[in-house]
């Protein structure tokens, strides 16, 4: 079945620094990729719909400034966190829809652990 | 009121026992995803179900969605420890759109 990577699988920063994410469709071209954050225990909130060549769409009380999301090809889209805090420490999660299959599934990346130190 | 209500919250059962997990929509669902998730890890893609009265299986897992497409249960057979972890619905409300996740069925499975 088709495949969505995402790099790193974990993270650890200093507060204050940058952190970028990659998620890529191994073997499909995603048009539209999405971006979740998942708190423990919690689940799965969307964050941002990435589109690729246009600026993303994001979700109420999710500061673009500081989640940057660039989707500068059919088969990546990255998420870079801003001047990182403690706060933003959580699990984030990619997925791309392929639109090719007969009923359009939704695959997911294996997440991204970032801990803010 | 959440759009989309998953129950149990969490769930213990028997090795060999049989278990069902509901996801309840308040609106009709275009489509309904099940994946399975082990704590830290990501998304393992299970089922999506589309068409009213839709059932499909996969192994020892079966998930049905009903004809009004707004209830879907997914039925574990004979429970393995191997079938732990989080269970998610998403419900995806008009094909193109982000899935909506239900909070989540936390599965455990003693021996």
């Amino acid at each position: 079945g088709a495949v969505v990577s995402q790099h790193p699988s974990w993270v650890i920063c200093k507060s204050g620094t940058s952190v970028k994410i990659e998620c890529r469709s191994l073997d499909f071209q995603a048009t539209t990729m999405f971006w979740y954050r998942q708190f423990p225990k919690q689940s799965l909130m969307l964050m941002a719909t990435s589109n690729e060549g246009s600026k993303a769409t994001y979700e109420q009380g999710v500061e673009k400034d500081k989640f940057l999301i660039n989707h500068a090809s059919l088969t990546l889209s990255t998420l870079t966190v801003t001047s990182a805090h403690p706060e933003d420490s959580s699990f984030y999660i990619c997925s791309a829809r392929d639109p090719s299959g007969v009923t359009d599934t939704q695959y997911f990346g294996p997440g991204t652990r970032l801990t803010v130190l | 009121s959440q759009e989309l209500e998953q129950s149990p919250q969490s769930l213990i059962v028997q090795e060999g026992k049989n278990l069902t997990i509901n996801c309840t929509s308040s609106k009709t669902l275009y489509g309904l995803y099940w994946y399975k998730q082990k704590y830290g890890e990501g998304l393992i893609f299970l089922m999506m179900l589309q068409k009213g009265g839709e059932e499909k299986s996969h192994e020892k897992i079966t998930a049905k969605l009903d004809e009004k497409k707004q209830q879907s249960s997914l039925h574990i057979t004979a429970s393995q420890p191997s079938h732990a972890g989080i269970y998610l619905c998403g419900a995806d409300y008009s094909g193109n759109t982000p899935l909506v996740f239900g909070k989540g069925t936390r599965l455990s499975v003693i021996a």
